[in-house]
């Protein structure tokens, strides 16, 4: 069984620019999470879809961070415009029930 | 205070020994409990549920204390490739599934 995809790995952008990461669950996981994690922090819940739909999006830092899941399978999560402080791994997870399993995350780096 | 809090380590302890990582959880609605290990650089990877009765799997051992909002993790005989942090990881089922990190704990294993 294939696990969780993230896409790209790395994305080094200039702030101000836009960028959109790619999270391909596991076949068959209804639910999808986008978490983040910046240095030296832990790992922070940015939001939860069921299917195609946002059950949780209480953890999104501002509306600078769009999240989207249509037709319930991949989901994309565009940060426009990027500031220094959004620098950090993004990690996506799907489970079943809730038993998470993670993607190995994209690491964004702002200049 | 944090919603879920872990012992600060970091732990190093020569191969073979016995370590136990703590983990305490603010709010009684918790309902599901997990450990997961992260490798340096690598996504979080599940490592065990744990259940009201305590689970083992292996040279791993996880308890839950519900009265003390308290879980653990018990590693016996250590190897060098238990070397990683542990995150201990809460769900809450409110009007949807809530899930929190707690910080980690770095283990090393030494030779």
């Amino acid at each position: 069984e294939a696990g969780v995809t993230q896409f790209p790995s790395h994305s080094v952008i200039e702030k101000g620019q836009t960028v959109t990461l790619r999270c391909d669950p596991i076949s068959g996981h209804d639910n999808l999470y986008w978490y983040r994690r910046v240095m030296g922090k832990e790992i922070k819940f940015l939001l939860h879809f069921v299917k195609e739909s946002k059950q949780d999006e209480s953890g999104m830092p501002n509306n600078r961070f769009l999240a989207e899941r249509t037709g319930g399978t991949y989901s994309t999560l565009k940060v426009q415009p990027a500031e220094l402080e959004d620098s950090g791994v993004y990690f996506c997870a799907s489970s079943r029930f809730y038993e998470q399993y993670f993607g190995p995350g994209t690491r964004l780096t702002v200049t | 205070r944090k919603e879920v809090e872990q012992d600060p380590g970091p732990f190093n302890v020569p191969e073979g020994a016995t370590v136990a990582f703590n983990c305490t959880y603010s709010n009684s609605a918790s309902q599901s409990f997990f450990w997961y290990r992260q490798d340096c650089r690598k996504e979080p990877k599940l490592l065990m549920s744990v259940y009201s009765s305590g689970n083992e799997d292996g040279r791993f051992t996880a308890q839950l204390n519900r009265a003390s909002q308290y879980i653990s993790l018990l590693i016996r005989d250590s190897k060098l490739s238990d070397s990683a942090t542990y995150l201990c990881v809460v769900t809450m089922k409110t009007s949807y599934d809530k899930v929190i990190f707690g910080p980690g704990t770095s283990l090393s294993v030494i030779p």
